[in-house]
């Protein structure tokens, strides 16, 4: 039973195209997400969250969207640089913070020079 | 000067032996997890302790049993390892149990 989900495995763009990173979610009582990167053989890395009151929240090259009625987040990252290259998590939770987070599976994003 | 550290990074053992995993983090948060993942790639919560008190215990056999010496250390032993143990474990910490945690590198754990 995934909660968050991140259909699409992998994704591909041009260094200094838009990246966009999707995420749906079917648990409405989640208030809190998350995005994290992740390069090989580290643990993920914070990257940018919103709350359910907000629906955008922008951190320099990364905006994150929040669509509360479709269930759905996405991650904007302009422009892609090759350093972005990571696989990339949405997260969610119920509690208005980080505590018991569920991920989504994860996405491998590539930028290529 | 590493946030958050756990060794062993890569541990290979046979079924039916007891290992332990250790965590410890240098940033003064009073909150640290272990987290799996598995095959399939998911991040899963295991646990979660407070200032060294037992908060979140999600569905994990108790042949895992977490202890927190003190609140910047949690150490993770299993009993009888089973094949279905294999994966990363991955230890965090945040500041309160309301803002974003932050990963170790994980431990990769292979049973055999």
């Amino acid at each position: 039973d995934q909660q968050v989900k991140q259909n699409s495995p992998s994704l591909s763009v041009q260094e200094g195209r838009i990246s966009i990173l999707n995420c749906d979610y079917t648990n409405s009582m989640f208030d809190y997400f998350l995005w994290y990167k992740k390069y090989p053989a580290e643990g993920p890395t914070f990257l940018i969250s919103i709350s359910s009151i907000k629906d955008k929240n922008e951190d320099g090259r990364f905006t994150v969207f929040l669509n509360k009625s479709a269930k759905h987040l996405s991650l904007h990252i302009v422009p892609s640089q090759p350093g972005d290259s990571a696989v990339y998590f949405c997260a969610a939770s119920g509690q208005g913070g980080s505590e018991k987070l569920v991920f989504g599976k994860g996405m491998k994003l590539t930028v290529n020079p | 000067d590493t946030a958050v550290s756990q060794t062993p990074k890569y541990l290979v053992t046979q079924m039916g032996n007891d290992k332990s995993i250790k965590c410890e983090q240098n940033l003064g948060h009073d909150t640290m997890y272990w987290y799996k993942q598995d095959s399939k790639k998911f991040l899963k919560i295991m646990f979660s302790y407070n200032n060294k008190e037992l908060i979140i215990n999600e569905t994990v056999p108790n042949r895992f049993s977490p202890k927190s010496p003190d609140k910047a250390h949690l150490n993770l032993h299993i009993n009888s390892l089973e094949l279905g143990d294999s994966a990363v474990y991955f230890c965090a910490s945040s500041h309160n149990r309301d803002t974003a945690l932050h990963f170790g590198n994980g431990t990769r754990l292979t049973v055999t």
